[in-house]
């Protein structure tokens, strides 16, 4: 079955800092893919989607790049703020669903 | 626009009760999708129904767990006869048939 996997469970920065988070995922016919942000008690909140046809895409702050080669996904956050601080999830759309990674859970230092 | 209503919040049942959990939809969405969420986890997908009808439920233990999303009024999930590992939170999101927006979730406690 698919598995989106995220190489590290934690990261902490200090703010202002850029912020990278990665993803790896399995199924190369996943075609969709969506970045959330989860705030403690919250449910996920999206911040940026990118699709299979492009390599990268911008938002306010952030970036989200794909790597089709080595299905790898990454979230560049620009300027870390405290505000910022949560739990990155990268989920793949195959089918009707998606699956989402475990988790980073990203701390800001002031 | 209201977003995707989640209720209740908080829901605590005794082992073997019943759990009713409903999600209210945006305005406009027709597609609804239930996770479950271990604490530390990621989410992990349960259902995905349209109204009236339940489009892929892989993801849903074949016993003691129902969804319906009916013509009118909010889907349910409901969970028979609770265990204790059923505690986690639950999240709904909907969609107009592309991306998903998600509720705020009920987290369930069993004692």
């Amino acid at each position: 079955g698919e598995s989106v996997g995220l190489h590290l469970p934690t990261l902490s920065v200090q703010e202002g800092d850029n912020s990278i988070i990665n993803c790896a995922y399995s199924n190369s016919a996943s075609d969709y893919f969506i970045w959330y942000k989860q705030e403690s008690g919250k449910g996920p909140q999206f911040i940026i989607d990118i699709r299979s046809n492009m390599d990268k895409r911008q938002g306010q702050r952030v970036t989200v790049l794909l790597n089709k080669t080595v299905k790898h996904l990454s979230l560049q956050i620009a300027a870390t703020q405290p505000g910022d601080s949560a739990v990155y999830f990268c989920a793949e759309n195959t089918g009707n669903q998606f699956y989402f990674g475990t988790g980073t859970s990203l701390t800001v230092i002031p | 626009n209201a977003g995707v209503m989640q209720n209740p919040r908080h829901l605590v049942r005794r082992r073997g009760q019943e759990a009713r959990l409903r999600c209210s939809p945006m305005k406009g969405h027709s597609h609804v999708y239930w996770y479950r969420q271990l604490p530390e986890e990621g989410l992990k997908f349960m259902v995905y129904l349209q109204k009236e009808n339940i489009i892929d439920e892989s993801g849903m233990p074949k016993e003691r767990f129902s969804a319906e999303f009916p013509k009118e009024g909010p889907s349910i999930l409901r969970i028979q006869q609770v265990v204790r590992g059923d505690s986690a939170a639950y999240f709904c999101a909907s969609s107009p048939g592309y991306g998903y927006t998600f509720g705020s979730g009920t987290r369930l406690t069993v004692v």
